[in-house]
């Protein structure tokens, strides 16, 4: 258990709809990261924030964004969803370590998204 | 861009066979080099970061060495417990923190 908790576990939608999807990360972390797996695109970074704040973007559609709230939490959300959003979507937590850069990242067990 | 390739993409082994995982990558400097395991449905769990060439770490079976082209991941007399996908992941010191990872080794150790 690497203390990263996700919600919901599965995901099952219809195309044209929003989701959210919740991380919690590991007590003490204050950077959050969320990834998407496909099986065609392998593990892809999506967003980064710290403390609230974005700090880091990827290959992040405009149909998607995030959010980290005070409390730490982060959510994903995305909308006008695709077939091809069917994937599984991680959260992953790092604390800070020395010179400003962040230590190994924790993942959480994952979203798994099916558009249908 | 940065790049990962990791190599086999699949690996099969019978129990106590050693055998060894390579993660080639092309970085515009590097800042640390990650390896993770993943079972199927799960969430990718943290093994070893490796920050400089010549460095190695070990843990249990695994070991894992650096060198400024690539990575590799030894897994010495594997159990079938060993069984997962194998990422390597890099964090560039241009790219921020976020991680560029390999498409993974798949190694299924039989008994």
């Amino acid at each position: 258990d690497s203390g990263v908790t996700q919600t919901p576990k599965h995901l099952i939608t219809a195309t044209g709809q929003r989701v959210t999807l919740r991380c919690s990360p590991r007590s003490g972390d204050l950077s959050v990261y969320w990834y998407q797996q496909s099986l065609d695109q392998g593990l892809q970074f999506l967003i980064q924030y710290y403390n609230g704040e974005e700090r880091a973007k990827g290959n992040i559609l405009e149909r998607f964004s995030a959010q980290q709230f005070p409390d730490l939490h982060s959510e994903l959300n995305l909308s006008s969803l695709e077939l091809g959003d069917s994937a599984l979507y991680f959260c992953a937590s790092s604390a800070l370590g020395s010179g400003g850069w962040y230590n190994e990242q924790f993942f959480g067990p994952g979203t798994r998204l099916t558009v249908l | 861009e940065d790049q990962v390739t990791q190599s086999p993409e699949a690996l099969r082994l019978q129990e106590g066979e050693s055998s060894s995982l390579n993660c080639s990558y092309t970085v515009s400097g590097l800042r640390g080099l990650f390896w993770y395991r993943q079972d199927p449905g799960k969430g990718p769990e943290f093994l070893f970061t490796l920050y400089s060439a010549g460095e190695e770490k070990e843990k249990e079976r695994l070991k894992a060495t650096l060198t400024k082209k690539e990575s590799f991941l030894h897994i010495t007399a594997p159990k079938p417990e060993d069984s997962a996908t194998y990422l390597c992941a890099v964090q560039a010191k241009a790219a921020g923190n976020k991680l560029t990872f390999g498409g993974g080794t798949r190694v299924l150790v039989k008994p």
